[in-house]
Order: C-alpha cells, then structure tokens, then sequence
C-alpha cells in the first residue's frame, strides 16, 4: 500500500474483554514496529519485528500483551482482558532494513470503558 | 535502557522567533533521528544524523549532531505558524530498536 494502515481507527472496549490491533506495513519494509502513545508523550516502544521474527518484545507492559507477524507483513497487537489503563493510542511503524526512517500509521485510539 | 531526554518540553514563541530544542543521552550514540507530529497527526520523519559534528539543514531548520555523538539539536530560524507541533528526537539501541524521546511541543502566536 502506499503508506502503513492501522485498523481499526478507532475501539471501544469493555473491560475485560480481548482486543487485535492491525497493522498493514508499507510493501517490502522489513522492519514493523508497535508503540503506545499518550497524550502528550513520546511514542513509547513496546516490540518490534524483522520480518516475522519478533527482536525485541521489552515494552510490553506486562503478558497480556503479545504480537505477531506471522508472515512477515501484517502484524496484529493483542490485548487480552483488557483494563482501562491499557486505553491510550496504539501506533504501528515501518522501515527499510537498517537504521532508516519509520514511517507511522494513523494509529488505532483505543478506549476501555 | 538507552534513552534520550529533550528539553524543554513546552516552549511557546511569537511568529518569526528563532526556536531549539535539545536531545541529550548519557551513552554515545550511533544515530539520531528527528521527527514532527502535528497536532492530531503521527510523527513523521525529518531527518538522520550519524556523523559526528553533522549538521545538516532543511529550509529554516538546521540540525546538529554533538561532536561526541551524545547530544543533537534542531534550531528553526524565524518561525511561522506552521511549525507548530511536537518534535521527537528518536534513536537506533543496539538491539535496532528506535526509542524515543518526550519531545517538545512548539506553540507559535501569530
């Protein structure tokens, strides 16, 4: 695609339940990376993925959260028995093999009510 | 961790003031990146730096790399309305991981 698609935009989640955030990277990126973002706050890096081989998994908060690229494209954040401090903007970014530029998706604004 | 401290974090100036923003580590760095984020938007790259003492420019910003490669800074000459937004500095572990710092958040009076 032309630039990395997150889906959905938005979710709105009771607590307790399980959420998959998608992420469609940029065709040919290697490299896929997720973060959460608060208001006001740098991006703060939860995993990232060369191609399907998860490299670093250090920023996720805690065993609820998991991620996947099975193939080596699209990935899928999971959260399972969400709580409502998981509510926050959950941003997925691609790259080039090597140190290049990422570039970020629209991000997917997740609420847990 | 790595991790990089940006000061200041808010900073508002009138229309046509100069602006800077600083990035400093505690380790040396092999790389830096810099990134916007408009309000409402997602960041988007800038620009890299990876030599020591780079500077390099885009237009009214210009960008510096410390000379020994643990600090970096982002100067914008005579600001307008649209600069307004977060700047991110960001950059490469050794794990390849990209980190980013807290950024600072730019208000300009017209």
């Amino acid at each position: 695609g032309a630039g990395v698609s997150q889906s959905p935009r938005y979710k709105v989640t009771k607590r307790g339940q399980d959420v998959a955030l998608r992420c469609d990277p940029i065709s040919g990126h290697v490299s896929l990376y997720w973060y959460r973002q608060a208001l006001g706050q740098g991006p703060e890096f939860l995993t990232y993925f060369n191609y399907e081989a998860q490299q670093d998994k250090s920023g996720l908060p805690n065993d609820r959260f998991s991620a996947e690229r099975p193939e080596g494209s699209i990935s899928t954040l999971t959260i399972q028995r969400t709580e409502q401090r998981d509510s926050a903007m959950y941003r997925c970014a691609s790259s080039r093999q090597g140190i290049t530029e990422a570039f970020f998706g629209q991000g997917t604004r997740l609420t847990v009510v | 961790g790595q991790q990089v401290m940006q000061i200041p974090q808010y900073q508002h100036v009138q229309e046509g003031e100069d602006f800077t923003t600083y990035c400093n580590s505690s380790t040396t760095l092999s790389n830096i990146q810099w990134y916007k984020q408009r309000p409402g938007g997602h960041p988007v790259f800038l620009i890299q730096l990876v030599k020591s003492g780079e500077v390099k420019k885009q237009k009214r910003l210009t960008f510096q790399f410390g000379e020994a490669k643990k600090n970096s800074s982002l100067h914008i000459t005579a600001t307008q309305t649209t600069d307004v937004g977060t700047y991110f500095c960001a950059l490469s572990s050794n794990t390849g991981k990209l980190i980013f710092g807290q950024g600072t958040t730019l208000q300009v009076k017209p």
